[in-house]
């Protein structure tokens, strides 16, 4: 289908590693994102990562890449109570001529447990 | 950078009247972004805009919603009339790169229509 999904919901306790997964399905995008969004704002490019790519590591944020299974996953270590918000995967998708557009999935949320 | 503003931060109105949507991007960005957040269809694009001309507005639910950007500081999207159904966080991102690429998004309007 055309649909990039996450599971909805990801619960922690605070210090552990969280792991937030997302499948996708253009095999063809150069670039997957993860966006987070706090409540009551406007979503946050956190990272993302080329397609030729198989991980890219941010601080305490790891991000791997599967193109074979076009599944992309977010590694949040030492996950802290701040962290605690929607995270959204996106994959960039050409639609022709001057048309490349962000197809987001539809957001996990993270609970961090003190 | 102050980022993407967005105004207002939260509209209330009835039925029937006309909405306006207000946006200035960040400076120096020549894409604008208008996405609509519901829980039901997540996040959807509604229209883009490269160097203020209108590249896609595929998203546009129908002929009530209509955008312009009449200079590379601001944008307005528009509703009329509009309906309950409208209701939604609108979100206007802007991009220096090639479309899709490095969305930074404004903190969103909150719209309820009753």
């Amino acid at each position: 289908g055309e649909d990039v999904e996450q599971s909805l919901f990801l619960s922690v306790r605070e210090g552990d590693s969280s792991v937030i997964n997302c499948t996708y399905t253009d095999s063809s995008s150069t670039y997957l994102y993860w966006y987070k969004q706090e409540p009551g704002a406007g979503l946050q490019l956190l990272t993302y990562i080329f397609s030729n790519m198989d991980m890219k590591q941010d601080q305490r944020l790891t991000v791997l890449l599967n193109k074979k299974d076009k599944h992309l996953s977010l590694r949040i270590a030492d996950t802290q109570t701040g962290d605690s918000a929607i995270y959204f995967c996106a994959e960039s998708r050409y639609y022709g001529g001057a048309t490349n557009k962000l197809i987001f999935g539809t957001g996990t949320l993270l609970a961090v447990q003190p | 950078d102050a980022g993407v503003i967005q105004s207002p931060r939260h509209e209330v109105t009835e039925m029937g009247q006309e909405v306006t949507l207000r946006c200035k991007p960040i400076s120096g960005h020549d894409y604008l972004f208008w996405y609509r957040q519901t829980m039901m269809r997540g996040l959807e694009l509604l229209i883009y805009f490269n160097n203020n001309v209108p590249i896609d507005d595929s998203g546009m639910p129908e002929d009530r919603f209509s955008a312009k950007m009449p200079n590379a500081s601001f944008s307005t999207l528009k509703i009329q009339p509009s309906e309950p159904r409208d209701s939604a966080v609108y979100f206007c991102a802007s991009s220096l790169q090639g479309g899709a690429h490095e969305q930074y998004f404004g903190p969103g309007t909150r719209l309820t229509v009753t």
